[in-house]
């Protein structure tokens, strides 16, 4: 169960747009489409933006949106908010009933 | 609205135990699969453990495999992490999550510091 691999922070501008990834392995993302996208303010709980590599969950706009080739996930965050600056952790089924994270991306609004 | 409430958390020794509980309301309790996830302090999330809607069926992370024990009792709505042998590295916050393969929904977590 290694981690997924997510690079430590990302930015843009306002209205810009933003892509995060997330390298996993055969063994997870790149077998299953159980890609799940977290958004976590400071001192909060995390909040679920995106489930199966690309759907919605109700309320989240769809400035989010996901993708997956192989073993890489990415999350795009198009015109880019204020409120869009947090950290974003990936996560994926990794089989045997496991699920596995990413180290998370700290993306700030310039 | 759906609520999940996590308490028993605390400061203790290495080598100790600690039971962990989530209580569940406004939504079948019974009906869903349920997580734990941690946070140490400063860090990313560390999947832990999950749990199927009727208790039959368990997933651990390797670091705490043979030490942490998922459980739950649907009817009192409630989620357990029976922990035992803690280290310090378990020093975290516990957040409890409903989902399957995705939490839309999570605690505020419980805080269980390890420290000598």
């Amino acid at each position: 169960q290694s981690a997924l691999t997510q690079p430590p922070s990302a930015s843009g501008s306002p209205g810009q747009s933003v892509t995060i990834s997330c390298t996993g392995s055969s063994s997870d993302v790149g077998s299953y489409d159980y890609v799940s996208w977290y958004q976590q303010h400071p001192g909060r709980a995390p909040k679920l933006m995106i489930y199966e590599v690309n759907k919605w969950p109700s309320g989240v706009p769809d400035r989010f949106s996901g993708s997956k080739s192989g073993n890489t996930a990415s999350l795009t965050v198009s015109g880019l908010q204020a409120e869009d600056e947090a950290d974003y952790y990936c996560s994926s089924y990794a089989g045997r009933n496991t699920l596995v994270f990413g180290g998370g991306t700290k993306l700030t609004v310039l | 609205e759906v609520q999940l409430v996590e308490s028993g958390g605390g400061l203790l020794q290495p080598g100790g135990s600690l039971r962990l509980s989530c209580t569940g309301s406004g939504f079948t309790f019974s009906s869903y699969w349920m997580h734990w996830v941690r946070q140490a302090p400063g860090k990313g999330l560390l999947w832990v453990s999950r749990i199927n809607s009727d208790g039959t069926t368990t997933g651990y992370a390797d670091s705490v495999k043979g030490r942490f024990t998922i459980s739950r009792d649907n009817a009192k709505n409630t989620l357990y992490l029976q922990m035992n042998s803690l280290r310090a590295e378990d020093t975290a916050v516990y957040y409890c999550a409903r989902g399957n393969m995705a939490s839309e929904y999570w605690g505020q977590g419980t805080l269980v510091t390890v420290s000598a």
